[in-house]
Order: structure tokens, then C-alpha cells, then sequence
């Protein structure tokens, strides 16, 4: 079947510009989490839902950045005012329940200039 | 100090040769732990959990030691498509966000 996806693969933006990072989750999955990974990092957990409700956030890194998952499904993942230290790859990952396998889909490398 | 660490490599092993992988972790509570794989440029993959009773799957061999805190990765027979990052994981307090180790580089070489 289907794994997560994301759009877009690469992302390009300038300092200062505003990004919206798609993720498409397995279907059925009700649990969706964001990471971000850093070259030569593991991947960093950003944020966790279950269902629409964002269920732990504590790994944003500031309030510049936001997450939605409104019907329980798709999530996106904004960025406000973009900073050259935001250049990452993001990756979303989804798993049946909260403590169910995590798969990760192929991820949103995104480059600030 | 971070939570999960592992030595980062590069490991550079012959085909055949047998290779192991450490990685140690700073909460006690942690539940659970895993072995993910991550080629170049690609997403991870879920290459095994680990029991504190230590589980094998073909050539790789997994071990728990809670009280040392301390996991690994035992790979057999090395194969020229072992070469990836090898991630030590476990999942977090709050039983929900996985936590990475920075990964250790494996290259098996023929």
C-alpha cells in the first residue's frame, strides 16, 4: 500500500519568507509526528498528534513554528520568517497508534538562503 | 548531554566481516528501543526492536542492557548493501517521540 508522502521533496526559500510543509499520512494511521534532521544529526522530534489535536509540541524549537492536522489526516507544518538554521531535511512519519511502528516518508529538504 | 549516543564511525569493514555497533542512553525510563537503517539521502527504516532479551533476525542480532543502559547492533556476514547509517532509538519518556541517536556510518567494502 501507499507510505506517507510529502510535498514538496526540495523547498528553496529566502530568509525571512513563510514555507508550508505537506505530509501525507498512511492511511488509517491516527498518530503523526514531525522531526527534523540535520546533516550529520539524527533525526529531532518537533511535534506529535493524535487525531487533530496536537497532543506534544514540545520539540518546536520557537513560535515561528506551527502545525495543523485539521481533519485528522493530512498534516502541514508552517514556518514563519524562515532563518538559514531552519535549513533541514523534515521529515513526517505516521504510525497506527501512539506507540505503534513509526514510518517515515522520503521527507521535505528545505534550504534557506 | 544527549540522550542517545552512539560513536558515529565511519565504520569500514570488509565484505564477510563481522561488525558491532554501541550505543548508550541517559533515561532510565525509557520503554522501548529500536535500530533504524538510513541510506543516503533517504528516510529511515525500522530495522529492529530490542528486547532485554536480546533478538536475532537473519545476520543481525540486537541486545538491551538495562542496567548498563546500553544497546547493540551486531551485523554478520557483511554485506556490500549493509553500507547505511545505522540510528540507535529510543522512544521518549512520554512514550511517543522517538529519540535519535546521530547515527554510526557503515561501508562494506568487497
Amino acid at each position: 500500500g501507499a507510505g506517507v508522502s510529502q510535498t514538496p521533496s526540495n523547498k528553496v526559500t529566502e530568509k525571512g519568507k513563510y514555507v508550508e510543509l505537506r505530509c501525507d499520512p498512511i492511511s488509517g494511521h491516527t498518530a503523526l509526528y514531525w522531526y527534523r534532521q540535520s546533516l550529520g544529526q539524527g533525526p529531532e522530534f518537533l511535534i506529535y498528534f493524535q487525531g487533530t489535536g496536537a497532543a506534544d509540541d514540545s520539540g518546536l524549537p520557537n513560535d515561528r513554528f506551527f502545525a495543523v492536522r485539521p481533519e485528522g489526516s493530512v498534516s502541514t507544518l508552517k514556518i514563519q520568517r524562515t532563518e538559514r538554521g531552519d535549513s533541514a531535511v523534515y521529515l513526517c512519519a505516521s504510525s497506527l497508534g501512539p506507540k505503534d511502528t513509526q514510518y517515515f516518508g522520503p521527507g521535505t529538504r528545505l534550504t534557506v538562503l | 548531554r544527549k540522550e542517545v549516543e552512539q560513536d558515529p564511525g565511519p565504520f569500514n569493514v570488509p565484505e564477510g566481516a563481522t561488525v558491532a555497533f554501541n550505543c548508550t542512553y541517559s533515561n532510565s525510563a525509557s520503554q522501548s528501543f529500536f535500530w533504524y537503517r538510513q541510506d543516503c539521502r533517504k528516510e529511515p527504516k525500522l530495522l529492529m526492536s530490542v528486547y532485554s532479551s536480546g533478538n536475532e533476525d537473519g545476520r543481525f542480532t540486537a541486545q538491551l542492557n538495562r542496567a548498563s543502559q546500553y544497546i547493540s547492533l551486531l551485523i554478520r556476514d557483511s554485506k556490500l548493501s549493509d553500507s547505511a547509517t545505522y540510528l540507535c532509538v529510543s522512544f521518549g519518556e512520554a512514550g511517543t517521540a522517538l529519540i535519535f541517536g546521530k547515527g554510526t556510518t557503515l561501508s562494506v567494502s568487497s
